[in-house]
């Protein structure tokens, strides 16, 4: 299997610029989380679907955050707009209790700068 | 916050050596989660312990668990150079669904 796979690896965007990060799940994999990783914070848990729909979005800080998943291949995270302290490395991981065991996979991260 | 607490947040021993960490958290849970973490890389599952386990070991990982202090302990025996990285502990709702990761224990090992 591919992994999660996440895109972009590293964006740079200026203050104001809408950004979309993706996210590919493992195949098979019904639930997906969304993370946000800083020195201060550490990690953070931003929001999570189960079978393509949100179940907790506590964690999202703002309403310039928002998340989607049209389908159980595909998930997006925008910021819209971004502001410096968005600058973070986000995570995208994915889970099935059921059939792949209680551990969680993750991707390689999205490492956003926002100047 | 849910998330757990790691410490140290870091550590240098000499290869080796034995490094221990440890972390608190504050809800009730299913089971709690050591991951570790390369520089620039995702987090990785290392082991697992269910909440009516005390202790767990794989290869050179011992994992504690007192569930009546809210606390846990990562060992790793005789470690390497290549052991160097963050480790987290996550722990694991009720539902078994929601994961919230510790703030991280920095672990350098020295050759």
């Amino acid at each position: 299997d591919a992994g999660v796979i996440q895109s972009p690896r590293h964006e740079v965007t200026e203050m104001g610029q809408e950004v979309t990060l993706r996210c590919k799940p493992i195949s098979g994999h019904d639930y997906l989380f969304w993370y946000r990783q800083t020195m201060m914070r550490g990690l953070e848990l931003l929001i999570y679907f189960n079978n393509n729909v949100p179940i907790d979005d506590s964690g999202m800080p703002e309403d310039r955050f928002s998340a989607k998943m049209p389908n159980a291949s595909f998930s997006t995270l925008k910021i819209q707009p971004s502001e410096p302290r968005d600058s973070a490395v986000y995570f995208c991981a994915s889970h099935s209790r059921v059939r792949f065991g209680n551990t969680i996979y993750f991707g390689e991260g999205s490492w956003l700068t926002v100047v | 916050s849910q998330q757990g607490e790691e410490d140290p947040q870091a550590l240098s021993i000499q290869e080796g050596e034995n490094a221990t960490m440890n972390c608190s958290y504050k809800t009730s849970i299913n089971n709690l989660q050591w991951y570790r973490q390369n520089s620039g890389r995702g987090l990785v599952h290392l082991i697992l312990i269910r909440s009516n386990e005390r202790e767990k070991h794989s290869g050179r990982l011992r994992v504690t668990l007192d569930t009546s202090k809210k606390s846990s302990s990562l060992l790793i025996t005789a470690s390497r150079a290549a052991d160097t990285a963050s480790y987290f502990c996550a722990t694991v709702s009720n539902t078994g669904n929601q994961f919230y990761f510790g703030t991280g224990t920095s672990l350098t090992v020295i050759p």
